[in-house]
């Protein structure tokens, strides 16, 4: 099975801050890697898939980078409505897997 | 739009065995593999398995000697047994439809989720 490491598990932010979250496959997956977004009883939503594209309807200040082993989620300038867990997750292979998520907390 | 609605019981006892339902609306079920993936309270995401319209399946090894999942075409559902079940079990379990392209693969629909409390 693909691990998939994220970092930092949390992190504190003011509103307008850049917030960059890391993530690392136990091996290379291509361009294989998305970023979900799970805010309290609701379901994870897609932000970003295949590395870097951003999923219809999500705001331009989020965005991925990376190739191979690993890869970054990005939040420009962290608005109000960003503050959630984020989660990203291999569909290199079976099974799939994700990251051990990353709260993004109010400072 | 496509909507993916779980159902299914809320409680089962030890050894018993969870039963899911996931009912799509607003789309086909065809041509897409349909994932079951699950969360324990204050915990991350854990893919279960999933299966498409053909009945090709893959099942996390973890969980694979308790997991059966099922479609019916003709419902537009899917759903997912669990045998066997312990408190572990106990989650919010959630459907899910993974998009297919040339270069991607991705849960772009998703259940609300239903918790399921393993208990006697």
């Amino acid at each position: 099975d693909i691990q998939m490491t994220q970092s930092p598990s949390s992190l504190s932010a003011s509103v307008g801050d850049r917030v960059t979250i890391t993530c690392r496959a136990s091996q290379s997956i291509g361009s294989y890697l998305n970023w979900y977004q799970e805010k309290p009883g609701k379901a994870p939503k897609v932000l970003i898939y295949a590395v870097s594209s951003l999923q219809s309807g999500v705001p331009s200040r989020f965005s991925g980078s990376g190739s191979g082993t690993d890869f970054t989620l990005t939040i420009s300038s962290l608005q109000p409505e960003d503050f959630a867990t984020y989660y990203c997750q291999q569909s290199y292979s079976t099974p799939r897997t994700f990251g051990q998520g990353t709260k993004v907390e109010i400072k | 739009q496509v909507q993916l609605q779980e159902s299914g019981p809320g409680l089962v006892k030890p050894s018993e065995t969870l039963s899911l339902t996931c009912s799509v609306s607003g789309g086909s079920i065809s041509n897409y593999y349909w994932a079951w993936i699950r969360q324990p309270a204050g915990k991350g995401l854990e893919w279960i398995g999933r299966i498409n319209t053909s009945g090709s399946t893959n099942y996390n090894s973890s969980l694979k000697s308790r997991v059966t999942m099922s479609v019916d075409t003709s419902k537009n559902q899917f759903s997912l047994k669990l045998s066997s079940v312990t408190a572990a079990d106990t989650a919010v379990y959630y459907c899910a439809r993974e998009y297919s392209g040339s270069d991607s693969r991705y849960f772009d629909y998703w259940g609300q989720g239903t918790l399921v409390t393993v208990s006697s």
